[in-house]
């Protein structure tokens, strides 16, 4: 079945040590997406990727950076993790000229101790 | 400024019952809506969307939209204690590819 595949589905990181989460999807999205969701929140954008061009949001922070090697993965970076940065991390796909539905992954959680 | 608000809940309705969900919006640059389920711990998963003035419906839902009243509902007929989850509704723009969310709402069917 075509699928959004993220891992590890749980991450334990230290404060400071970077983490890299991943994604891949054999929907053949040309459209990915980063969320982070805390509880009882929204999912907030983070970036996407139309293709290989990267749109940042303008207030997600320089601590996270995002890497699409190819159209089926990618990647989010956290530099140095913070408390705050503990939340799931979500990521999506879609296509252009569609309806605009995004399809999500399962989500990683991740703590920082 | 929140762009997509949502009633936060919890809404608590028994076995059975209709449940209905809102949503209202203030971008007008918006052209569709989504509403997903999201269970506890889990990802957003899609329920439907809906694009056109008026009501659409897919099994027990019912999505209904006003644009002029920048308005989105979701009705959940014969609600089931599995229907337990936060709803999230969302808006899309074509122009600029952007999707926003609400906070979504707790809802709770009790058997």
């Amino acid at each position: 079945d075509a699928m959004v595949i993220q891992n590890p589905r749980y991450q334990v990181t230290q404060f400071g040590k970077p983490v890299t989460l991943s994604c891949s999807q054999t929907l053949n999205h040309n459209v990915m997406y980063w969320y982070q969701q805390k509880s009882s929140q929204a999912p907030k954008l983070l970036f996407h990727y139309y293709d290989k061009d990267f749109n940042n949001e303008a207030d997600t922070p320089d601590n996270f950076q995002s890497r699409r090697p190819n159209t089926s993965f990618c990647f989010l970076d956290i530099r140095s993790p913070g408390l705050g940065d503990a939340a799931m991390y979500l990521c999506a796909t879609s296509t252009t000229g569609g309806s605009g539905t995004q399809y999500f992954g399962p989500g990683t959680r991740l703590l920082v101790l | 400024q929140k762009e997509v608000e949502q009633n936060s809940g919890p809404l608590s309705v028994p076995e059975g019952a209709i449940a209905s969900l809102n949503c209202t919006y203030s971008d007008r640059g918006s052209q569709s809506f989504f509403w997903y389920r999201q269970y506890s711990g889990k990802s957003p998963e899609l329920i439907m969307f809906i694009y056109s003035n008026g009501d659409k419906e897919d099994g027990r839902f019912t999505a209904q939209l006003n644009k002029a009243s920048q308005y989105v509902s979701l009705l959940i007929r014969d609600s089931q204690p599995s229907d337990s989850a936060t709803y999230l509704c969302a808006g899309y723009s074509y122009n600029n590819n952007d999707m926003r969310f609400g906070a979504g709402t707790r809802l709770t069917v009790k058997p």
